[in-house]
């Protein structure tokens, strides 16, 4: 089945960037567009932004203030999210899950499936 | 900046109906999307666009938006029904999600 398989866990001093990997197998991965969200330990979900996999555009939550970098490799059928500037408020799970249909209006769709979650600690 | 907001928790007995509401301002303008995270887990897509359900979601799940108010309806609840449920919906090209609903089936 459809599947988003994340990189592994990562511990990181403050200040330091973080690159978490997304590898997409069994759809068109240049077909959908790929939102990153995360969830601080006993908190909500936090959307970041997304990333049209097809043509590289982006679009990220204002809550980041350009901290956030959304990339990916179509050859590789993987995305990547790249934080900077950590914090230990930046301890979270990190997730990325597949979005619209690039062909129809993003509107109609949600985040129908999702990666594993990758564990980040920010601890000095 | 555009807010979803759905009560903390909401608990149910066994076989009844678990209803849990997701508020924003014209919220019956936009699809609305359910997602059910079980402690651990990543979380799971259980309704789209409002009232569509998932081929491998349990029929029992259901969804309506109308007004200011979508609601996630649970009829027939079950112990496997536990987790916390998010609402999400679109602000133009961003993605918003609501605080959170712990479901305890109790």
């Amino acid at each position: 089945q459809v599947q988003l398989v994340q990189s592994g866990a990562e511990v990181k001093k403050p200040g330091a960037s973080v690159r978490v990997a997304c590898k997409a197998s069994r759809y068109t991965f240049t077909n959908y567009a790929i939102h990153w969200v995360r969830q601080a330990p006993g908190q909500w979900l936090e959307w970041m932004g997304w990333i049209n996999a097809g043509n590289g555009n982006t679009k990220y939550s204002q809550n980041f203030k350009g901290r956030v970098t959304l990339s990916r490799d179509t050859s590789a059928g993987a995305a990547y999210m790249e934080l900077s500037g950590l914090v230990s408020e930046d301890t979270a799970v990190y997730y990325c899950a597949r979005g619209w249909d690039l062909k129809r209006n993003y509107y109609y769709y949600g985040m129908d499936v999702w990666g594993q979650g990758t564990t980040v600690i920010v601890s000095s | 900046s555009y807010e979803l907001t759905q009560p903390p928790s909401v608990s149910v007995s066994p076989g009844q109906t678990a209803s849990i509401t997701c508020s924003g301002d014209r919220l019956g303008d936009k699809y609305v999307f359910w997602y059910q995270q079980r402690p651990g887990q990543s979380p799971v897509l259980v309704i789209y666009q409002g009232s569509k359900r998932p081929s491998e979601i349990p029929e029992r799940f259901s969804g309506s938006n109308s007004g200011n108010t979508a609601t996630l309806t649970i009829s027939g609840t079950q112990a496997m029904d536990e987790a916390e449920y998010y609402c999400q919906a679109w602000d133009s090209s961003l993605i918003i999600f609501g605080g959170g609903t712990n479901l305890t089936v109790l």
